[in-house]
């Protein structure tokens, strides 16, 4: 398997543009994550979906932000109207709820986003 | 609200030199806990998972330690080597849902 496939990897953007950041998880994975990483806050969780159904989106700083996960090998995460504090390394993650490797979070290699 | 600390933020030891990273939680009620490296510009890779009833998983020159009661887990590093070179997360999930809480990270720098 290829892994989590995140796209694109870089993105710079203007302040007020609508952003989409993509994510394939693994396939087989039940759970896919968003995180956002800064050196100010750290690793955040944004949200987390089960079977594509979101669980838990308290993570999400406002309205603006939304995730959706159509199928189970796709999700996406908008950001509109974008502003420059969202600038940071976008995550998404992917894990199993069984076999061996049960649990173990897999990481894609992020987006980096840059609001001006 | 669980709260991970990693000291120290940073660490720089010579190569082949065993070393000890830290970790601690302030909820001792945890599901599990993942120890992960990040390489600059690259995602996370889980090293090592760590069940709340195990108290120690080993994998090749990494051995992480888990103490519940005291919040505390321990990566230890054996050897090391300049291709260790890294920033290692731990990360704990509580009993409720499926998320992770993550330290703020331990740089470490290997030199040859």
């Amino acid at each position: 398997d290829a892994g989590v496939i995140q796209s694109p990897r870089h993105e710079v953007t203007e302040m007020g543009q609508e952003v989409t950041l993509r994510c394939k998880p693994i396939s087989g994975h039940d759970y896919l994550f968003w995180y956002r990483q800064t050196m100010m806050r750290g690793l955040e969780l944004l949200i987390y979906f089960n079977n594509n159904v979101p669980i838990d989106d308290s993570g999400m700083p406002e309205d603006r932000f939304s995730a959706k996960m159509p199928n189970a090998s796709f999700s996406t995460l908008k950001i509109q109207p974008s502003e420059p504090r969202d600038s940071a390394v976008y995550f998404c993650a992917s894990s199993f709820s069984g076999g061996r490797a049960r649990e173990k979070l897999f990481f894609g290699s992020g987006t980096q986003l840059s609001v001006l | 609200k669980q709260e991970v600390t990693q000291i120290p933020a940073a660490l720089s030891v010579p190569e082949g030199e065993n070393l000890v990273l830290n970790c601690s939680f302030t909820d001792s009620a945890i599901y599990n806990l993942q120890w992960f490296r990040q390489d600059p510009g690259k995602g996370l890779t889980s090293l090592l998972l760590i069940q709340s009833s195990q108290r120690e998983q080993t994998s090749g020159r990494l051995n992480a330690s888990l103490d519940k009661s005291s919040g505390r887990s321990t990566l230890y590093i054996a050897a090391s080597q300049p291709g260790d070179s890294a920033t290692y997360l731990c990360a704990v999930r509580g009993n409720a849902g499926n998320m992770l809480t993550f330290g703020g990270g331990t740089r470490l720098m290997v030199k040859p």
